[in-house]
């Protein structure tokens, strides 16, 4: 089945530095890469998706980036801010019928100001 | 619109016990997901349900059990609830008919088992 890994699991950055956070999948067939963040004690949220058939997107100061052929994606945050604290899980999700979405175990980014 | 609710927000259970912990979603959702989170090990799918009367394993599905109930409802049952167990579990759905856009999660049931 599907394997997702994230690295780092932890990220330091000082306010209004780049943080970068990357994925990889095993299951070619996968074609759709949200991620999410999650606030502590909070639930998860969608920030930014992206398609199989597209190789990079951005929202504002958030950027992803996939390259199918390695099966590895990114997730890259620009000008960083103390409120982009939070942990950050990459997915990657197989149209299965009930498309099944397996999560990475997560980033826990630390941004000081 | 309520989105996805689960209850209850707090469980303590016994070693052995049995639970059922509900879901539902008022958005018309087809898809439905159980997941747990554990410290460092990010969410993992215990089960999915694509539609009404459907329902299918994902990563971690042993000591758990599913019913998809009607359209809203998408309940996760443990049988003989064990200390690994002790977890937050979420409930999601996702829209109907899309590969992509969001999965909206459920606030989570903060579960300890002694």
């Amino acid at each position: 089945g599907e394997n997702v890994e994230q690295h780092p699991s932890t990220l330091s950055v000082q306010e209004g530095d780049s943080a970068v956070i990357k994925c990889t999948y095993s299951d070619s067939a996968s074609n759709y890469f949200p991620w999410y963040k999650q606030e502590l004690g909070k639930r998860p949220q969608l920030i930014i998706d992206i398609r199989s058939n597209v190789g990079e997107k951005k929202d504002q100061r958030i950027a992803v980036t996939l390259n199918k052929t390695a099966k590895h994606f990114s997730l890259h945050i620009t000008e960083t801010q103390p409120e982009d604290s939070a942990v950050y899980f990459c997915a990657a999700t197989l149209n299965t019928g009930g498309f099944k979405t397996i999560f990475g175990a997560g980033t826990r980014l630390f941004v000081k100001a | 619109n309520a989105g996805v609710t689960q209850t209850p927000k707090f469980q303590v259970l016994k070693t052995g016990q049995s639970m059922t912990l509900q879901c539902a979603q008022d958005m018309n959702h087809n898809s439905m997901y159980w997941y747990r989170q554990d410290p460092g090990m990010g969410l993992r799918l215990i089960y999915y349900s694509a539609s009404e009367g459907t329902t299918d394993k994902g990563e971690v599905p042993n000591g758990y059990n599913v019913s998809r109930l009607n359209k809203r409802e998408f309940s996760l049952r443990l049988e003989s609830a064990a200390p690994s167990q002790t977890s937050v579990y979420f409930c999601a759905s996702r829209p109907e008919g899309t590969l992509t856009g969001e999965q909206f999660f459920g606030p989570g049931t903060r579960l300890t088992v002694l």
